[in-house]
């Protein structure tokens, strides 16, 4: 079974600095994706960014990048001149490509504070 | 809707009740995914749907948890005999199939007294 491991429970950056957190992962799978998302005290799941695991790329998303390394199961979230409204629990999550793994696996998540 | 909808927000319920949980998917949405996420901790899969198809149940943690989507769209979450250990964040997500993103509802935040 696939698991996901954040290390940080807890991460804080001041406003317009750059913060990363940390996501590694088990699989035996080689055709996945890999996903971030930002949980605010509202609850709703909001996509941040996704990563196919076949695309050395890493992706980006405006202020949002990734640091895919497959051999090394290590998918980083980089957010660079953080924003009050960055402040969320962000969760590391992992899919799998194959018609039967549909469902995410998360992990714990890690709680982000931007300090003004 | 625009959303994934989901109700009802808040749901408090004495120990040994039923309660039923209701998932609204995006219009159009094939794939229907229920989570529970306790607190301070990361969504756990429930159940997947594929159209009215249950394919996957897997992550329901006993017998007294059971999910239908009889139609195809609308999905209900029913938890039987309700224990303390229930209590947590009721996350429905839906997509429009296979390797598509899922768009997730607010929740329902379930307390078992």
């Amino acid at each position: 079974a696939q698991t996901v491991t954040q290390s940080q429970p807890e991460m804080s950056v001041q406003e317009a600095e750059t913060v990363t957190l940390s996501c590694t992962y088990d699989t035996s799978e080689s055709d996945y994706y890999l996903f971030w998302y930002k949980q605010p005290p509202s609850r709703q799941m909001i996509l941040v960014i996704r990563q196919e695991a076949y695309k050395q790329q890493n992706a980006t998303e405006n202020r949002f990048s990734v640091n895919f390394q497959k051999a090394a199961k290590s998918f980083s979230l980089k957010i660079s001149d953080s924003q009050l409204g960055d402040a969320a629990m962000y969760f590391c999550a992992y899919r799998s490509n194959h018609n039967y793994g549909q469902n995410f696996v998360f992990g714990p998540g890690t709680r982000l504070s931007v300090l003004p | 809707g625009a959303g994934v909808s989901q109700s009802p927000r808040y749901k408090v319920a004495k120990r040994g009740q039923d309660v039923a949980l209701r998932c609204d998917p995006i219009s159009g949405h094939v794939s229907l995914f229920w989570y529970q996420q306790a607190l301070g901790q990361g969504p756990e899969f429930l159940t997947y749907f594929q159209n009215e198809a249950q394919l996957d149940k897997s992550g329901l943690p006993s017998d007294r948890f059971f999910a239908e989507r009889p139609e195809g769209s609308v999905s209900t979450l029913k938890i039987q005999r309700t224990q303390q250990e229930d209590s947590a964040v009721y996350l429905c997500a839906s997509s429009l199939g296979e390797g598509r993103p899922q768009h997730f509802g607010d929740g329902t935040r379930l307390s078992i007294l």
